[in-house]
C-alpha cells in the first residue's frame, strides 16, 4: 500500500523558514516524480512544485519561485519542501503527493496523496 | 500560470448526468493532454478521480467520465448520488514545464 506522510508543519513569524518532508512508503521513491500541492483555508488547489525521480530536475510554481526549494532524499525515501521568507498568503495545509507518467510521457501530480501539513505564517 | 476556469457551483438532482467544465489555453489545456480531475469532500485529501483526459484508476465508478475539446476539458458524473456532492478541481499541465489547477467547483445534489 502506498503511503505518503507529512510532518514538519507549524506557526512560523512572516519572513521565516520552515522545512516540510514528506516519507513514502509502498513504492519505489526514486522511480517517481513528487510534487507539493497546497490549499489554504476554505481555497482551492495550488500547485507548489515537482521533483523528478533522481531529484536532479525541478519546477516552481511562480508564486514561490526563489523562495521555495524542493528535494529529496531517496536513499530516506524522504520528500522535502524548504520554505524561505515565508508570508502570510504561504499559509495553507500542504500535501505531498506521488507522480505517476501519464501516456503523454508528463508526470501528472495526485494519484496518492498525504494527508496534509499545516503552515501558519503570523506575527 | 493563470488557474484554470471552472464554476464556482454546479447541481443536479439525484440520478441526473451534470458536466463541470475547465476552460484554458492552448498553453494548457488545449496544448496537452495531461489534464486531471480530483474530487475532494470537506475536511479529507483530493482524490484522484481522471487522468489523461479521459482515464479512470482502478475503483473509480464509471459514472465519471473525462472530455476535452479545444482548451475546455469537462468532467460528467452520470447517475448522480448523493455521495458525489464534493469539490471538483482540474489540472493541467503547461508549456512552462508547471502544472495549474482550476478554482473548483463546488457540486451539490439536490
Amino acid at each position: 500500500e502506498v503511503q505518503l506522510v507529512e510532518s514538519g508543519g507549524g506557526l512560523v513569524q512572516p519572513g521565516g523558514s520552515l522545512r516540510l518532508s514528506c516519507v513514502g512508503s509502498g513504492f519505489t521513491f526514486s522511480s517517481y516524480w513528487m510534487h507539493w500541492v497546497r490549499q489554504a483555508p476554505g481555497q482551492g488547489l495550488v500547485w507548489v512544485s515537482r521533483i523528478n525521480g533522481d531529484g536532479r530536475t525541478t519546477s516552481y510554481a511562480d508564486s514561490v519561485k526563489g523562495r521555495f526549494t524542493i528535494s529529496k532524499d531517496t536513499a530516506r525515501n524522504t520528500l522535502y519542501l524548504q520554505m524561505n521568507s515565508l508570508r502570510d498568503e504561504d499559509s495553507a495545509v500542504y500535501y505531498c503527493t506521488r507522480g505517476p507518467r501519464d501516456g503523454s510521457g508528463n508526470y501528472y501530480p495526485g494519484d496518492n496523496w498525504g494527508q496534509g501539513s499545516l503552515v501558519t505564517v503570523s506575527s | 500560470q493563470s488557474a484554470l476556469t471552472q464554476p464556482a457551483s454546479v447541481s443536479g438532482s439525484p440520478g441526473q448526468s451534470i458536466t463541470i467544465s475547465c476552460t484554458g489555453t492552448s498553453s494548457d489545456v488545449g496544448g496537452y493532454n495531461s489534464v486531471s480531475w480530483f474530487q475532494q469532500h470537506p475536511g479529507k485529501v483530493p482524490k484522484l478521480m481522471i487522468f489523461e483526459v479521459t482515464n479512470r484508476p482502478s475503483g473509480v465508478s464509471n459514472r465519471f467520465s473525462g472530455s476535452k475539446s479545444g482548451n475546455t476539458a469537462s468532467l460528467t458524473i452520470s447517475g448522480l448520488q448523493a455521495e458525489d456532492e464534493a469539490d471538483y478541481y482540474c489540472t493541467s499541465y503547461t508549456s512552462s514545464s508547471v502544472w495549474v489547477f482550476g478554482g473548483g467547483t463546488k457540486v451539490t445534489v439536490l
